[in-house]
Order: structure tokens, then sequence, then C-alpha cells
């Protein structure tokens, strides 16, 4: 059974520092990794989706990178802002046609 | 365009009352999902629609949970005497085509049984 595992669950930062988000899963043979961000009462967005092939994908300040064989993901924030302030989820997809199982998420919170 | 909505956005019921909660998915998609949050949990998987091909039930966590799509487009979610511990926030999203593909999430309903 896929596990996936985000620590800390909690993270403050003051607004300007680069940082990084940690994902880690217990069984490699997945098909993709994506990673959504939430805003407290909101539903989820998408920021970065990573297949199984590729190491890394950027969008704008974001960047995440997948070890594959590690079990391991990674989101990179760069020059963080407030506005960064949510609740990251990453989640993976075991296989076609499967369900993605997510982490519980941290909460990041980017002080002015 | 438009994207996933749910209604309704919030709902408070009483213990053993059946509730039904609604999706619109994005017009166009065929792959829509149910995904329940409780506090501390996580995201719990509950039931896939793909096309029209038998929906995935194997996240539901009772007999009480059932879902239907009609017509390939809207979802209804239903849970019937529902009990505390179904509290939560019950999260819709559609894809495009298939599981995996980027899925968009509607705002959610926050359900409060008494």
């Amino acid at each position: 059974k896929q596990e996936v595992t985000q620590i800390p669950a909690a993270l403050s930062v003051p607004e300007g520092e680069n940082l990084v988000l940690n994902c880690s899963f217990t069984d490699s043979a997945i098909y993709n990794l994506q990673w959504f961000r939430q805003d407290p009462g909101k539903g989820l967005t998408s920021l970065l989706l990573i297949q199984s092939s590729q190491r890394e994908q950027t969008s704008g300040r974001l960047n995440a990178s997948l070890d594959k064989s590690s079990g391991r993901s990674t989101l990179y924030i760069a020059a963080s802002q407030p506005g960064d302030s949510a609740t990251y989820l990453c989640a993976v997809l075991t296989g076609a046609n499967s369900k993605l199982t997510f982490g519980k998420g941290i909460t990041l919170s980017v002080r002015p | 365009g438009a994207g996933v909505s749910q209604s309704p956005s919030n709902k408070v019921t009483e213990k053993g009352k059946d509730v039904e909660l609604r999706c619109d998915p994005i017009s166009g998609h065929t792959a829509l999902y149910w995904y329940r949050q409780s506090l501390g949990q996580g995201l719990e998987f509950l039931i896939y629609f793909q096309g029209n091909s038998a929906p995935d039930k194997s996240g539901l966590p009772s007999d009480r949970f059932s879902a239907e799509r009609t017509g390939g487009s809207v979802s209804t979610l239903t849970i019937q005497r529902t009990q505390q511990e179904d509290s939560a926030v019950y999260l819709c999203a559609s894809s495009r085509t298939w599981t995996g593909e980027t899925q968009y999430f509607g705002p959610g309903t926050r359900l409060l049984v008494l």
C-alpha cells in the first residue's frame, strides 16, 4: 500500500527565503507525482505535475524534482513571499487509472 | 471558463439524516473524483468516475455512502443516516480524460453532523 509522508507538518520562514518542501513515498513504482496548494477554506490548486520519466518541472518561482528510485520529491520555492502562505500537498499516482494518494501536507507561513 | 463547482458550500445536519452533495465538473471533463478531507487525516479518495465505465468505489468507507453521475456530467454524493464521524470537507475534482492528468478541484462542501 502506497504511503506518502510530508515532514514537517508546518514551517514558518521570513519573506525572501528560498525553501524546500519534502515529500517521500514508499512504493517507487509511480506513474506521476503532483504538487498542490490549498488555501484555508478552499479547494486544491495544481502547481506542478511530474511524470515518472521526468526529473523535474518548473513554473515561475517553483521547481519540483523527482527521484523515483529513492521515493522522494522536493518542491523548491524561490524568494518566498507572504502570498505563498498555504498548505502544500504532494500526491502520487501508482499505476494508470488508479487513485491519487496524498500526503497530509505542509502548512507554510511566510512572515513579512 | 468555469471551474469545478460544488453545492452547498456548507451543510449542517442532524445525526441520522441523509444528505446530498453536488458536483459540477469542468465542461468536457470525462473523469470525476470525490475525496474527503477530515481534520488531521489528509485527503482520502472516495470514488472515481471515468466516462461510461463502472465507477471505482474502492474508497467508499461504508454502504451508507453512494454516488451517481448522470449524463456523464453532474455528480451527486449521498450519505445516508449520517454519523458525527462523517463531518468533513467533501471535495470534488475533474480531469480531462483520466487520472494521469492534472485534477482540478472544486471549493468543497463542509459537512457538519450534529
